[in-house]
């Protein structure tokens, strides 16, 4: 089965504390990629991180950095010093080699409280 | 151009009418995709295409709904005698390779009435 799964429909964090999003996902595949996307009310997506299953290291671009666990197909996204801007609903996705597709979570809407 | 373009923005149409729904993506970008997102769901993969073939229809609701590619470039999702649950934000996306992640256009919101 194709699947990703986001257990938190909404969360809210205060402005500059961190908070995590979760996401699980289910794969026969030894190699595949990871992603995180934003989506503001715009409605445009936007590549937030991307990891790659075969590397051990977690991913990291400036305020947003990965949790990835292989064995438990897991791959929560920590935002720390939350700003108003990252506002937005955030989607997890994977991509299956063999069906050559993106496969998304159903979103986790986040709130931030200034 | 510099990013994936969608025309148009948003769409109203009448029940029982057809569409047509454009997409442009980043030049080079070789593998192109169309997702349907309904009022505050996930994304719905609909279509796949690598050059002008399109591998994987499978996402395809019915039959009303077709695509096309043409010189490895354009393309142009088109739904035929439209239905109110038709009505959502069709999203297209491009990348250059496949681990690289899609890059999106804005969306065309269609809405059936």
């Amino acid at each position: 089965a194709q699947t990703v799964t986001q257990s938190q429909p909404e969360m809210s964090v205060q402005e500059a504390e961190t908070v995590t999003l979760s996401c699980t996902y289910d794969t026969s595949e030894s190699d595949y990629y990871l992603f995180w996307y934003k989506q503001p009310p715009s409605r445009q997506m936007i590549l937030v991180i991307r990891q790659e299953a075969y590397k051990q290291q977690n991913a990291t671009e400036n305020r947003f950095s990965v949790n990835f666990q292989k064995a438990a197909k897991s791959f929560s996204l920590k935002i720390s010093d939350s700003q108003l801007g990252d506002a937005a609903m955030y989607f997890c996705a994977q991509f299956f080699q063999g069906a050559q597709k993106l496969v998304f979570g159903q979103g986790t809407r986040l709130t931030i409280n200034p | 151009g510099a990013g994936v373009s969608q025309s148009p923005s948003n769409k109203v149409t009448e029940k029982g009418k057809d569409v047509e729904l454009r997409c442009d993506p980043i030049s080079g970008h070789t593998a192109l995709y169309w997702y349907r997102q309904s009022l505050g769901q996930g994304l719905e993969f609909l279509i796949y295409f690598q050059g002008n073939s399109a591998p994987d229809k499978s996402g395809l609701p019915s039959d009303r709904f077709s695509a096309e590619r043409t010189g490895g470039s354009v393309s142009t999702l088109t739904i035929q005698r439209t239905q109110q649950e038709d009505s959502a934000v069709y999203l297209c996306a491009s990348s250059r390779w496949t681990g690289s992640g899609y890059t999106f256009g804005s969306g065309t919101r269609l809405t059936v009435v």
